[in-house]
């Protein structure tokens, strides 16, 4: 069974400064996805990384992947209170259906 | 585009009654996922569905649970007799198909059992 695992589940952030999230998985894929959900609300789709190696950057978030390693980091550069969200990574192991495995969220708080 | 839209946004069900979310997909998209999401979890996989066929139910409860998504109108998951572990956020997406298509989530449909 595949298993993906965040951590940390709790990030309580300091404005200004640089934090990473990291997120491990137990089975080949080469297809990993990272979202944003606000409270009571849906998910936003933040980075789809498609190859080992895919680095891709919006804003303050950069998202890498590995596959050897089977890792993937989402890092947030001098934090805003604006990015105070839960933070999903999400493999998808036979890279043709969608059917998403879900790590368990990481919940950040940027305070001022 | 008005995206992913499901219904109800919220629904409070008495134990033992049935349920019924509704999810319309994007325009274009032919393909719907449902997902659900306990209190602090991440989402779990529940069924993959084209027009009028199942094509994976994998994460679906054997039992009291099934989906639909019929030729027309919104796809249905349907919950019957209701237990207070079925209170969960129930989520569709849809994806034009299959492949790198980044799944657009709806709103979500927050189902409260007493």
């Amino acid at each position: 069974e595949l298993k993906v695992e965040q951590n940390p589940l709790f990030l309580s952030m300091q404005e200004g400064k640089n934090y990473t999230i990291y997120c491990n998985y137990s089975t080949t894929s080469d297809r990993l996805y990272w979202y944003r959900q606000d409270p009571g609300k849906s998910l936003e789709s933040l980075f789809v990384l498609l190859s080992n190696g895919a680095v891709k950057q919006e804003g303050r978030l950069m998202a890498s992947l590995d596959t050897k390693a089977r890792l993937s980091t989402l890092h947030i550069t001098a934090a805003v209170h604006d990015l105070s969200a839960t933070y999903f990574c999400a493999v998808d192991p036979e890279a043709a259906g969608n059917k998403l495995t879900f790590g368990g969220g990481t919940r950040v708080l940027v305070k001022p | 585009n008005a995206g992913v839209m499901q219904n109800p946004r919220h629904l409070v069900r008495r134990r033992g009654q049935e349920a019924r979310l509704r999810c319309s997909p994007m325009k274009g998209h032919s393909h719907v996922y449902w997902y659900r999401q306990l209190p602090e979890e991440g989402l779990k996989f529940m069924v993959y569905l084209q027009k009028e066929n199942i094509i994976d139910e994998s994460g679906m409860p054997k039992e009291r649970f099934s989906a639909e998504f019929p030729k027309e109108g919104p796809s249905i998951l349907r919950i019957q007799q209701v237990v207070r572990g079925d209170s969960a956020a129930y989520f569709c997406a849809s994806s034009p198909g299959v492949g790198a298509n980044v799944l657009t989530f709806g709103a979500g449909s927050r189902l409260t059992v007493l």
